[in-house]
């Protein structure tokens, strides 16, 4: 059974406009969690992360918001731009569990120009 | 980029055949794992190492065997190729995350392409 989940496998934003990717987990002990971005025939890339005692998280045009009580985390990029084009994957980690990452299915962004 | 290579990128191999893909790190990071991609399902955990003879099963390790014997290098066995064993695997590592920030960060290989036909 999956920990992490992401529902939407697509989504599709206008240039300029606000990308907003969702993700779920189930394990309450994960209290660390980490969004992913991949292009084809590439390795995944670290984007941003954020640490269960926060709530939000924000590097550049990127934000990361996590809502505990929900299980939820969401990634925003504002302002969304065609480079941003690629699967987005979360993760997530209990550290100090021998760094085990669980990972969501991805959701392909497209930012259209 | 961190300094991880996978070998070989890409194979096609048949059905039954014994295969090993190799991952060689350059950063003396204390864990490695390896993930397999598939369509719908996302990054899965095969197996794991958290130092050098430690290895553990992830998530879909049924068919897979991992060895360790230096912390630069985690081999993954497919022991007989199935074609449910088409996939790309990527080799990833992290450092230990008792006291390191960067420990909270799993860095990627570029992958293996693997056809089992």
């Amino acid at each position: 059974d999956q920990q992490v989940k992401q529902n939407s496998p697509s989504l599709s934003v206008q240039e300029g406009r606000i990308s907003i990717l969702n993700c779920d987990y189930t394990n309450s002990m994960f209290d660390y969690f980490l969004w992913y971005k991949k292009y084809p025939a590439e390795g995944p890339t670290f984007l941003i992360s954020i640490s269960s005692i926060k709530d939000k998280n924000e590097d550049g045009r990127f934000t990361v918001f996590l809502n505990k009580s929900a299980k939820h985390l969401s990634l925003h990029i504002v302002p969304s731009q065609p480079g941003d084009s690629a699967v987005y994957f979360c993760a997530a980690i209990v550290r100090y569990n021998f760094n085990k990452f669980y990972f969501g299915s991805g959701t392909k962004l497209n930012v259209k120009p | 980029d961190a300094g991880i290579t996978q070998s070989p990128r890409h194979k096609v191999t048949e059905t039954g055949t014994p295969v090993t893909l190799r991952c060689h790190q350059t950063e003396n990071h204390r864990y490695m794992y390896w993930y397999r991609q598939d369509p719908g399902h996302g990054l899965r955990l095969i197996h794991y190492s958290y130092g050098v003879k430690d290895t553990d099963k992830g998530e879909v390790s049924d068919g897979y065997s991992v060895s360790r014997s230096k912390t630069e290098d985690f081999l993954l066995t497919l022991e007989s190729a199935t074609s449910s064993q088409t996939s790309v695997y990527f080799c990833a590592i992290s450092e230990s995350a008792t006291g390191s920030v960067s420990g909270n960060t799993i860095y990627f290989g570029e992958g293996s392409w693997l056809t089992v036909v």
